[in-house]
C-alpha cells in the first residue's frame, strides 16, 4: 500500500486530455512538500516529467502539466499521443516516515 | 550531460550482502548542489526510495531499511555505493541510482537500473 494514492490505470483516445491524481495526507503533500512526476516505459528507468508541482524540464513537451492543491496533486496530459503510453508515478516527501515516498503508479493506455 | 550507471552482481544468496556501485560520468560527484540516491522497484511494482547522501556529510536512510543499509561515496572514482545486508527474496528488485538537487527538483537523471535477484 503506497503512501501516495494513484489510480491503477487511466485511458484516453488520441488527442484527448487525461488527468492522473495523486492523493496524500497532512504529513506529505498537505504539509507543503512539493510533488514530482515521472514517466516510465517498460524496461526503462523513470524519467523526470514534472518537478516542484508544475515545472517541466526543458525537453518535456508542454502537453504535460502539473498542479497541486491541499493534500492532492494532478498530472494532466493533453493532446494524447500513442507514445504517451507509459506508467506515471508521483513523488513527495513524508515527514512522519522521514522518507521520500512514491505513488503506486498509473498505467496510461491510449486507445 | 551527467550520466549514471549501476553495476554489481545480478544474483545474491539469501542472508548475504547486496553490493552495488553507481558510476557518475559527465560531471563531478563532489558538488554541494546535488546529492546521490538509491531507489528500487520490485518486479511489476512501484518505486521505493532507499537512501541518499551528499559527497560529504552523513547519509540518510529509509527508516524501513536503515538497520541493513550502508551507502558511501568515493570522490576519487566519482562513484557511490550501496550495501544491503542480510538480504531475503523480498529484496529482489531493479535497483536504480539517481541524482537529486538541493533545490528539491526531483530525481534526475537516473541510471538504467540493474536487476538483483535474491535466490539460493
Amino acid at each position: 500500500q503506497s503512501v501516495l494514492t494513484q489510480p491503477p490505470s487511466v485511458s484516453g483516445a488520441p488527442g484527448q486530455t487525461v488527468t492522473i491524481s495523486c492523493t496524500g495526507n497532512s504529513s506529505n503533500i498537505g504539509a507543503g512538500y512539493d510533488v514530482h512526476w515521472y514517466q516510465q516505459f517498460p524496461g526503462t528507468a523513470p524519467k523526470l516529467l514534472i518537478y516542484e508541482n508544475n515545472y517541466r524540464p526543458s525537453e518535456v513537451p508542454d502537453r504535460f502539466s502539473g498542479s497541486k492543491s491541499g493534500t492532492s496533486a494532478s498530472l494532466a496530459i493533453s493532446g494524447l499521443q500513442t507514445e504517451d503510453e507509459a506508467d506515471y508515478y508521483c513523488q513527495s516527501y513524508d515527514t512522519n516516515l522521514s522518507a521520500w515516498v512514491f505513488g503506486g503508479g498509473t498505467k496510461l493506455t491510449v486507445l | 550531460q551527467v550520466q549514471l550507471q549501476e553495476s554489481g552482481p545480478g544474483l545474491v544468496k539469501p542472508s548475504q550482502t547486496l553490493s552495488l556501485t553507481c558510476t557518475v560520468s559527465g560531471g563531478s560527484i563532489s558538488t554541494g548542489s546535488y546529492y546521490w540516491t538509491w531507489i528500487r522497484q520490485h518486479p511489476g511494482k512501484g518505486l521505493e526510495w532507499i537512501a541518499y547522501m551528499y559527497y560529504s556529510g552523513s547519509p540518510y536512510y529509509n527508516p524501513s531499511l536503515k538497520s541493513r543499509l550502508i551507502i558511501s561515496v568515493d570522490t576519487s572514482k566519482n562513484q557511490f555505493f550501496l550495501k544491503l545486508r542480510s538480504v531475503t527474496v523480498a529484496d529482489t528488485a531493479v535497483y536504480y541510482c539517481a541524482r537529486g538537487s538541493n533545490l528539491e527538483r526531483g530525481f534526475d537523471p537516473w541510471g538504467q537500473g540493474t536487476l538483483v535477484t535474491v535466490s539460493s
